[in-house]
């Protein structure tokens, strides 16, 4: 059974509009996390919560909002869309500073 | 802001040959280096890590650190092709929440 849920895992979107990307851990970690990675990028941080604090942003766009309504749980809204956008999104999760365990991603298109 | 440099970008090695990744972190604070491996549309698994200088070994993987120089090495010895896949170094420091990616070395194992 996946530890670590990703939904969904295919995304098409427009350009402009607004979604939503679900992840929820069962693993009991304390930090969760997430990366972006495309073609042109390799995996690049973007934010790590812990007890559904942040503890570190470095997405420089406020398009981009992390959401952390229970602590095993860190959405990622993006809002106002673009093709630059488009990428897989992994969500991940840790115990303190141990190894980070990632979900199977979601893969965004934005056309 | 912690960088991780990884080198070569690329290798190719035969089956059965010895394949060696490096990467060396900008951060004198570095306290754990992983390394992962992705298969090409998978998401990183964590294969080993290492935060005291020296090595450690499992199976075929071999894995150095040398923390005043903050540079780690993979060996892969007796390489397989299944082992072809983008090998990425990960670092985290100071007890941070934000593990930070090399770009990764994609490893091909021909036959």
């Amino acid at each position: 059974d996946p530890k670590i849920i990703q939904k969904p895992k295919y995304l098409v979107a427009v350009t402009g509009s607004e979604k939503i990307l679900i992840c929820e851990q069962y693993l009991g970690h304390n930090a969760m996390y997430w990366y972006r990675q495309s073609a042109k990028k390799p995996l690049e941080f973007m934010f790590s919560y812990s007890y559904q604090k942040l503890m570190d942003n470095q997405t420089a766009s406020s398009r981009f909002q992390p959401q952390s309504s229970k602590k095993n749980h860190l959405d990622l809204q993006i809002t106002a869309l673009k093709p630059d956008d488009s990428a897989t999104y992994f969500c991940a999760s840790s115990q303190r500073i141990q190894a980070p365990l990632f979900g199977e991603g979601t893969r965004l298109s934005v056309l | 802001q912690q960088k991780v440099q990884q080198s070569p970008e690329s290798l190719i090695v035969p089956e059965g040959g010895m394949a060696s990744l490096n990467c060396t972190s900008s951060d004198r604070n570095v306290d754990y280096f992983w390394w992962y491996r992705q298969h090409s549309g998978k998401s990183p698994k964590m294969l080993m890590s290492i935060f005291s200088n020296g090595e450690k070994e499992e199976g075929r993987f071999t894995v150095h650190l040398n923390k005043a120089s903050l540079h780690t090495s993979l060996h892969i010895r007796d390489s397989q092709p299944s082992d072809s896949a983008l090998y990425l170094c990960a670092a985290t420091s100071g007890g941070n929440y934000k593990p930070t990616f090399g770009k990764g070395t994609s490893l091909v194992v021909h036959p």
